[in-house]
């Protein structure tokens, strides 16, 4: 069954530091893969997602992914991270199988800034 | 563009009543989706819908019911409210389906005592 996997329910990181958030997938094929970025008491927001080509994928807000097949993850980087980025992220697979749509949402991530 | 909006913001239920949540989006989006968010859980599907007047079960849809009339709308109903469905509600649409951005709600958070 496909499945998303967040390791670090919580992250710490002073201002200026840099950040590696993990994302773990599990899918026979190669899916359609998403992080996504929730402020406290508002919705989520596409912060970047990968389909094809390019393993490096830019987002907003100065984000990168790199999407690593021969170790199932999505990993989302940032080189200086701004306390304004303290949030919760999510990882997301999207998924079209045998007819079946599955969209999977990993359990999250909430990252701590310290000034 | 209001994007997408939820009806009502904040809920609070007694077991065994009824409500229904309405869900609103002004982006012509096809699919449109329902989902809890639970803490430590992260965000799991309701229900969906390819289009207006289909729908689909997702991974949790037991308890809740569902239906699009218009394809703007996207209504969630508890028939009868349980504890268990505690929880913040969201509600998205998207242009297609699996590889396509989600654009979220503000949610709704309900309480069911």
């Amino acid at each position: 069954a496909q499945s998303v996997t967040q390791p670090d329910i919580h992250i710490t990181v002073s201002e200026g530091a840099s950040l590696e958030l993990r994302c773990n997938y599990s899918y026979g094929a190669t899916p359609y893969l998403f992080w996504y970025v929730q402020s406290p008491g508002q919705g989520l927001q596409l912060l970047l997602k990968y389909f094809s080509g390019d393993t490096l994928v830019q987002g907003i807000k100065g984000f990168e992914a790199e999407f690593k097949r021969s170790q199932s993850s999505f990993n989302l980087r940032k080189p200086s991270v701004h306390w304004s980025d303290a949030a919760e992220y999510f990882c997301a697979v999207g998924a079209i199988t045998s007819g079946t749509y599955k969209y999977i949402f990993g359990t999250g991530t909430r990252l701590k800034v310290l000034a | 563009n209001a994007g997408v909006t939820q009806t009502p913001k904040f809920r609070v239920l007694k077991t065994g009543q009824s409500m229904t949540l309405l869900c609103a989006q002004d982006m012509n989006h096809e699919y449109m989706y329902w989902y809890r968010q639970d803490p430590g859980m992260g965000l799991r599907l309701i229900h969906y819908s390819v289009g207006e007047g289909t729908t689909a079960k997702g991974e949790v849809p037991d308890g809740y019911n569902v239906s699009r009339l218009k394809k703007q709308n996207f209504l969630l109903g508890l028939e009868s409210a349980a504890p268990s469905q505690t929880s913040v509600y969201f509600c998205a649409s998207s242009g297609s389906l699996a590889y396509g951005e989600q654009f979220f709600g503000p949610g709704t958070r309900l309480t069911v005592l």
